[in-house]
């Protein structure tokens, strides 16, 4: 069985543009969980969604937004680059809202 | 809100000893604490979790403690092995296992020496 999928796994962008990051999760699982790991720190939550209804939000600007699709899926959106931005963006999902958390390998984002 | 501390952030052992990383929490509601371990270039895997409700809990050569108390958690690796060199990340939530939103710790580099 497919694990998490992520994409793209790397990009680049420039100050001011914005970013979709995309997420398939297991099949089966009906929440999506978003994490931003910056280099040499833990992840840190941003967002989660549970039958596509938002569950849970970190403390992280309006910039960054969230949906899920009908199928699970998920996609995360950062609009107006910094460069602190840059960072490993993971994704993970679960069978429900509680349940071990199963992790993507990441987007890794680059902003210059 | 939630602060997680972890130390050490690296760790080298030779193969075949032992391996301890602690972690605190500031939050007292918290009730969940989960490790994961993060090989280069991957997300991170769970390898193992406890409740509040539990003081310990082993699965195979890997244990994990937790004082509620103090506040602390530590995860204990007996017999390490090189594939054991990771990046290991504590965790705690308040939700009593809604997992989405976890506080995780900065992490521990642990080199295995064969």
């Amino acid at each position: 069985d497919a694990g998490v999928t992520q994409s793209p796994t790397h990009l680049i962008k420039t100050r001011g543009q914005h970013v979709t990051l995309r997420c398939s999760p297991i099949s089966g699982h009906k929440s999506v969980s978003w994490y931003q790991q910056v280099l040499g720190q833990g992840p840190q939550f941003i967002f989660q969604y549970y039958e596509k209804e938002e569950r849970g939000r970190g403390n992280f600007p309006d910039r960054f937004s969230a949906r899920q699709f009908p199928n699970y899926s998920s996609e995360l959106n950062v609009n107006a680059l910094l460069l602190g931005d840059s960072a490993l963006y993971l994704c993970a999902s679960s069978l429900g809202v509680t349940g071990e958390l199963f992790f993507g390998e990441g987007s890794r984002l680059t902003v210059l | 809100g939630e602060n997680v501390e972890q130390h050490p952030s690296t760790l080298s052992v030779q193969e075949g000893d032992s391996a301890v990383i602690k972690c605190t929490y500031s939050d007292s509601a918290s009730n969940y604490f989960p490790w994961y371990k993060q090989e280069l270039g991957k997300g991170p895997q769970l390898i193992i979790d406890i409740r509040s409700n539990v003081g310990e809990k082993k699965d195979q050569r890997i244990a994990v403690t937790l004082n509620k108390t103090a506040k602390h958690f530590s995860l204990h690796i007996t017999e390490t092995q090189p594939e054991d060199s990771a990046v290991y990340f504590c965790a705690a939530s308040r939700d009593g296992g809604s997992q989405g939103n976890l506080i995780f710790g900065k992490g521990t580099k642990l080199s295995v020496k064969p």
